[in-house]
């Protein structure tokens, strides 16, 4: 596609259910970083993949967080055990190695009751 | 202290003004400077990206970038009710795809 896919747009879990999210990037983008935006707080690191290397986790706030991508393509993130101040947009972007800044997609809104 | 603070506003301009907004960081190694745009419930948008110091203009958008002072600009002309958005500054170290630490955001809004 055109731009950053990510589902689903919405989702409400209930507290101690695990969850994946799913980006689909911009074909031929190597690297690929998630964040995680809540209400009036910036936007918070979480992972980044760039191509075959190992991928950059310094930013996953627990062992709940987890995330992979198959194929140097799409990309999931797992959490387990939800809890409520899990509770955010979740942001995945991408970008080609030549640089130029990220692409956004509309984030997954996530709600834990 | 946060490596990059920018001031939440909300900022309240009529249409037609100029408006600024600005961030400071602390970390010198940062060398790529972007600011973004977000729409309510819509990821940031890439608006503006610039290398080192100095300016860079795209129709009503400025950007200034003075590393010594470790401070960058956005200037918007002529601001339209369109332009109310959350910015986000942004930058990150050599080798532009790699992590790029973000502001917490400055909300705009434009009064027609």
């Amino acid at each position: 596609g055109a731009g950053v896919s990510q589902s689903p747009s919405n989702k409400v879990t209930e507290k101690g259910k695990d969850v994946e999210l799913r980006c689909d990037p911009i074909s031929g983008h190597t690297a690929l970083y998630w964040y995680r935006q809540s209400l009036g707080q910036g936007l918070e690191f979480l992972i980044y993949f760039q191509g075959n290397s190992a991928p950059d986790k310094s930013g996953l706030p627990s062992d709940r967080f987890s995330a992979e991508r198959t194929g140097g393509s799409v990309s999931t993130l797992t959490i387990q055990r939800t809890q409520q101040e899990d509770s955010a947009v979740y942001l995945c972007a991408s970008s080609s190695t030549t640089g130029g800044g990220y692409t956004f997609g509309s984030g997954t809104r996530l709600t834990v009751v | 202290q946060k490596e990059v603070e920018q001031d939440p506003g909300p900022l309240s301009v009529p249409e037609g003004a100029i408006v600024s907004l600005n961030c400071t960081y602390s970390n010198s190694a940062f060398q790529y400077f972007m600011w973004y745009r977000q729409y309510s419930r819509k990821g940031p948008e890439l608006l503006m990206y610039t290398y080192s110091s100095g300016n860079k203009e795209d129709g009503r958008f400025t950007a200034q970038v003075d590393k010594s002072s470790k401070y960058i600009s956005l200037f918007i002309r002529d601001s339209q009710p369109s332009d109310s958005a959350t910015y986000l500054c942004a930058m990150s170290g050599e080798g532009g795809y790699q992590k790029v630490t973000f502001g917490t955001g400055t909300k705009l809004q434009v009064i027609p």
